[in-house]
């Protein structure tokens, strides 16, 4: 099986563009998390769905931060318009209902904003 | 909200030797499960070992182990025969329900 596939791996943007992240989670597996990770403030939950609908964004910085899961198979991250602060990898990671609430993770993006 | 503690940034261990990480986290709830990650250089997040509450006894992987002490809310691995491919990021994590607390992650090196 497959695992969860994030795309583009690495995106060089500049200041002020619109940048979307995208994240196929595993076959299925009915929640999906985005995470970012920086050095200054290690791994942060951005916001996670439960089949399809957005539970809990609460770890959304701001209003520049948008996502959404139209299906089963596909979420996307967007950031609009993009500051250098947000540069980081940020992570897709989806897991099952019930059992042992493990994780899976993507292979993250490497955000660079310039 | 729940706090994850690793306060070691760095360790090193002797190849073949063995090495432990220390994790300390803290919570009000009764049910909930402990992990540690293991996060390489190519940045995959890896699971390496998982912890029910609930269960006294302690998880093993392989040369993964760790030492799960509920009162203490502590939850420390150990590396067992080192060996290079070791060499990761570390990050100790806990979870209730839906929601991941992660410690800042341990960066542990193998010397050969």
């Amino acid at each position: 099986d497959a695992g969860v596939i994030q795309s583009p791996r690495h995106e060089v943007t500049e200041m002020g563009q619109e940048v979307t992240l995208r994240c196929k989670p595993i076959s299925g597996h009915d929640y999906l998390f985005w995470y970012r990770q920086t050095m200054m403030r290690g791994l942060e939950l951005l916001i996670y769905f439960n089949n399809n609908v957005p539970i809990d964004d609460s770890g959304m910085p701001e209003d520049r931060f948008s996502a959404k899961m139209p299906n089963a198979s596909f979420s996307t991250l967007k950031i609009q318009p993009s500051e250098p602060r947000d540069s980081a990898v940020y992570f897709c990671a989806s897991r099952r209902s019930g059992g042992n609430y493990e994780q899976y993770f993507g292979p993250g993006t490497r955000l660079t904003v310039t | 909200a729940q706090t994850v503690t690793q306060s070691q940034p760095e360790m090193s261990v002797q190849e073949a030797e063995t090495v432990t990480l220390s994790c300390t986290y803290d919570t009000s709830e009764s049910d909930y499960y402990l992990f540690w990650y293991k996060q390489p250089p190519s940045r995959q997040m890896i699971l390496v070992i998982r912890q029910e509450a609930y269960k006294q006894q302690n998880a093993t992987e392989n040369r993964f182990s760790v030492n799960f002490q509920k009162a203490a809310k502590s939850f420390s691995l150990k590396i067992s025969d080192s060996q290079l491919g070791d060499a990761a990021m570390y990050f100790c994590a806990s979870n209730t329900g839906n929601q991941f607390y992660f410690g800042t992650g341990t960066s542990l090196t193998v010397i050969p």
